[in-house]
């Protein structure tokens, strides 16, 4: 099986732009979460789609938002992009929410100049 | 809600035995075990899913004990390839949410 892919993989941006991050889940995994990961906080849970539903969310202002398809890629969106925003965006999949191997992908990183 | 885990980073030499505790203040569901490498996406190494239970394979095991909400993963005989940060990550009995601990850096030097 494909692992989990990202795109793009690298990314800069400037303050006050907006992003679009995809993720595509391993074929058959229902289930995609996004973290961020930074050197001062490191791994931060952002949210969890399943089945096209938003099922849980981290403590993340509402700038950040995401979707999922029917086919279970996913997408994250960061509005009004700030400095603090520059890091290495993963997502993972896994085949159910809970108690199950998450599989993560290569990551974006993303630099906020 | 993010665990904490300790030590924050060890430095060993090949051949030696480490141990790297991860602690909850929140009961858990599941603990799981990641190690990522300088420059990689975190890779999955195992997961615990009720209290007392112990895994492994080769010279990398875990224990989960469910009513001290702690997990600890035992590394025997290491080798340079183990080098890396490890992390656990821990869900609670309710709610599907996912926290990664604060991470343990392990160099192993041959």
């Amino acid at each position: 099986k494909a692992g989990v892919t990202q795109t793009p993989r690298y990314l800069i941006k400037t303050r006050g732009q907006q992003v679009t991050l995809s993720c595509s889940p391993i074929s058959g995994h229902r289930s995609v979460s996004w973290y961020q990961q930074t050197p001062g906080q490191g791994l931060q849970f952002l949210f969890e789609y399943f089945s096209e539903t938003q099922r849980n969310k981290g403590n993340f202002p509402g700038r950040f938002s995401g979707r999922q398809f029917s086919n279970s890629r996913s997408e994250m969106n960061v509005s009004t992009l700030e400095l603090g925003d520059s890091a290495l965006y993963l997502c993972a999949s896994s085949s159910a929410t809970s108690g199950e191997t998450q599989y993560f992908g290569p990551g974006t990183r993303l630099l906020v100049l | 809600q993010q665990p904490v885990q300790s030590p924050q980073a060890v430095i060993l030499r090949e051949g030696e035995d480490a141990v790297i505790n991860c602690s909850s203040s929140k009961a858990l569901y599941s603990v799981h075990w990641y190690r990522q490498k300088h420059g990689e996406a975190p890779v999955f190494l195992m997961i615990l899913l009720k209290g007392g239970e112990q895994k492994g394979h080769e010279k990398i095991s875990a224990s989960f004990n469910e009513k001290k909400q702690q997990s600890s993963l035992y590394l025997t005989a290491s080798q340079p390839s183990y080098s890396g940060t490890y992390f656990c990550g821990t869900e609670k009995r309710t709610g599907n949410q996912f926290y990664f601990g604060t991470g343990t850096s392990l160099t192993v030097i041959p």
